[in-house]
């Protein structure tokens, strides 16, 4: 167990609809990342976040938004889904340059 | 721009016998380099890491790595593979800019009893 919670598990959803993935970084950790595993775009940096200030971008769609909260909690909004968005989804959190890693959401659009 | 290379898709091995699982990296700095391991339906879990210091590296689990910079490869090995080490197995690299992991395309490590 990495100490990273990500809700939910598992999101089946439809083509143009919007869903929000859930993070809880560990205790402590200020940094949130955002990544997407796809069969076709392997594992891809999307957005980072520093506490509450978002630090770097990715390869992230215009469609995709994140944030985080004071309590460290971080959100991935997604938004005009399309069949290609099916996707795992993790997130991690870091301290010293090491990454920990959720269990991740699987994302599947019909 | 940084890239890492995992030029095996798919490795099968023989429980009980030795592997090296290859890993090659552009980056123009030092580089952190890393090893994950995925097992089906999970996330990821830090096999090890490298940031500076001595080039061979050890890790849970029984893995261990060396760092070759003329080489630019951060090569994973085990001697002696167990059943439940079948997993996908990803190599990256942090970049030191925006502290962002670029990962390999992974190999898949099958092992047969």
């Amino acid at each position: 167990d990495s100490g990273v919670t990500q809700t939910p598990k598992h999101l089946i959803t439809a083509t143009g609809q919007r869903v929000t993935l859930r993070c809880s970084p560990r205790s402590g950790d200020l940094s949130v990342y955002w990544y997407q595993q796809s069969l076709d775009q392997g594992l891809q940096f999307l957005i980072q976040y520093y506490n509450g200030e978002e630090r770097a971008k990715g390869n992230i769609l215009e469609r995709f938004s994140a944030q985080q909260f004071p309590d460290l909690h971080s959100e991935l909004n997604l938004s005009s889904l399309e069949l290609g968005d099916s996707a795992l989804y993790f997130c991690a959190s870091s301290r010293d340059d090491e990454q920990f890693f959720g269990p991740g959401t699987r994302l599947t659009v019909l | 721009a940084q890239s890492v290379t995992q030029p095996d898709i798919h490795i099968t091995v023989s429980e009980g016998a030795s592997l090296e699982l290859r890993c090659n990296y552009s980056y123009g700095a030092t580089p952190y380099l890393f090893w994950y391991v995925q097992s089906p339906g999970q996330g990821l879990q830090l096999l090890l890491k490298y940031f500076s210091g001595d080039t061979l590296v050890q890790g849970i689990k029984g893995f261990e790595a060396e760092f070759k910079r003329s080489q630019s490869s951060f090569n994973l090995r085990k001697p002696s593979v167990h059943w439940s080490d079948a997993a996908e197995y990803f190599c990256a690299v942090l970049t030191g800019t925006a502290s962002k992991l670029t990962f390999g395309t992974g190999t898949r490590l099958q092992v047969t009893l």
